[in-house]
């Protein structure tokens, strides 16, 4: 089965910060992905980057890039110059890639909030 | 816009009373995907589709809850006999599966609220 851990319930920022969410994972399987979304207040899951298991690379994109270290089993967004409209919750998902598995796990959620 | 469309946005109904929910998905995507948020959670997996096809159901999909995704386009997700247990936010979400990486997109979800 798999898990995800996001540790941080809620995390506050000054805004142009850096800020790292934290997320750990755990599965058996060899091919998986792991994506980032963020949910304002409005509801709708954005999705915001995506990390493949045998990506060499640690993804990017824009502001927000992806922190894989799979030996950790650990999957941490960074989101560069914080802005104010950054602030929401963040879930971390992951999928499994074997026989067209596409359903997404989610952890818990940590409310970003930027401050001015 | 070419995103997830989800309806109605808000439902308050009766306990007892039926519900329905419709998606539109991304033009082209093949899958499409239920899942049920409640309060201060992640989204749990309810169900997906693959074309026309219901490949998987998860069991908190209880024998009240149907989907359908006719033609393979659009989808309902009927609530049937609701309970208050049943209030939450309902998204929907597709993606082109082309075997290899698969990005999904979320609507914006229906809110049940079960009174």
């Amino acid at each position: 089965a798999q898990k995800i851990t996001q540790t941080q319930p809620g995390m506050f920022v000054q805004e142009k910060e850096a800020v790292t969410l934290d997320c750990t994972y755990d599965t058996s399987d060899q091919s998986y992905g792991l994506f980032w979304y963020k949910q304002p207040s409005s509801g709708e899951m954005i999705f915001l980057i995506y990390q493949g298991s045998y990506d060499e690379q640690n993804a990017t994109e824009g502001r927000y890039s992806l922190n894989f270290q799979k030996a950790r089993k650990s999957a941490n967004l960074v989101i560069s110059a914080s802005q104010l409209g950054d602030s929401a919750m963040y879930f971390c998902a992951m999928s499994g890639l074997i026989q067209g598995a596409q359903k997404l796990v989610f952890g818990q959620g940590t409310r970003l909030t930027i401050n001015p | 816009d070419t995103g997830v469309s989800q309806n109605p946005r808000h439902k308050i109904t009766k306990r007892g009373q039926n519900v329905t929910f419709r998606c539109d998905p991304i033009s082209e995507h093949n899958r499409l995907y239920w899942y049920r948020q409640t309060l201060g959670q992640g989204p749990e997996f309810l169900t997906y589709f693959q074309n026309e096809a219901q490949l998987e159901k998860s069991r908190l999909l209880s024998d009240r809850f149907s989907a359908e995704r006719p033609k393979g386009s659009f989808s309902t997700l009927e609530i049937q006999r609701t309970e208050q247990g049943d209030s939450a936010m309902y998204l929907c979400a597709s993606s082109l599966w082309k075997g290899t990486r698969n990005t999904i997109y979320f609507g914006e979800g229906s809110w049940l609220t079960v009174v």
